[in-house]
């Protein structure tokens, strides 16, 4: 029972321009949420988090969203840059964490 | 040595051997996760350990054992393994409560072969 997905396997983006990887879930007891970003040949590290009582958090070039009756949590990333082109997996949970099958970004200079 | 150290990084092994895969953290964090990472699928969560207790087991065949000594070492146990088990295996370390704000600090994991 597949609790985190990112519908989307890839995504390209053209450098300078926004960068926007979704995830939804579907279990209501989450309530907190976190991105991750993995390079080849390492461990995913973690990138950005929100909790379920905000609907949005910043932290320079991302900002992660989340629609709660929606069940829906996006990562932006403006503007992207060629260093940012990696696997992105969404996790969420309440005591332990489920995640996503990522979504590989690829930013083209 | 910070953060999470995962050895080996590279391991293949016959479907009748025995090994054992190491995780060490030296964060001071409480809490430490075993995952697995097939190709194209969501990282599965197999172990859970809350304070060198096991707090979780995903129904993970028997075939994987883990041990957790203390809070700064985590072990799991191969044997009789399956070509399907062939898999990057992730440990994480998190520090109880406060993983919201933090999340999970992951090791560079070990890949796995069964041949």
């Amino acid at each position: 029972d597949q609790q985190v997905k990112q519908n989307s396997p890839s995504l390209s983006v053209q450098e300078g321009r926004i960068s926007i990887l979704n995830c939804d879930y579907t279990n209501s007891m989450f309530d907190y949420f976190l991105w991750y970003k993995k390079y080849p040949a390492e461990g995913p590290t973690f990138l950005i988090s929100i909790s379920s009582i905000k609907d949005k958090n910043e932290d320079g070039r991302f900002t992660v969203f989340l629609n709660k009756s929606a069940k829906h949590l996006s990562l932006h990333i403006v503007p992207s840059q060629p260093g940012d082109s990696a696997v992105y997996f969404c996790a969420a949970g309440h005591n332990d964490m489920r995640f996503g099958a990522g979504t590989r970004l690829t930013v083209k200079p | 040595e910070t953060g999470v150290t995962q050895t080996p990084r590279h391991l293949v092994m016959g479907m009748t051997n025995k090994k054992s895969l190491k995780c060490e953290q030296h964060l001071g964090h409480n809490a430490m996760y075993w995952y697995k990472q097939s190709a194209k699928k969501p990282l599965e969560l197999m172990f859970v350990y809350n304070f060198k207790e096991q707090t979780e087991n995903n129904s993970v065949p028997s075939r994987f054992s883990p041990e957790c000594p203390n809070s700064s070492h985590l072990f799991l146990h191969l044997h009789t393994l399956q070509p399907e088990d062939s898999a990057l295996y992730l440990c994480a370390s998190s520090q109880m409560p406060s993983v919201a704000n933090y999340g999970y600090t992951f090791g560079s994991g070990t890949r796995l072969t069964v041949v």
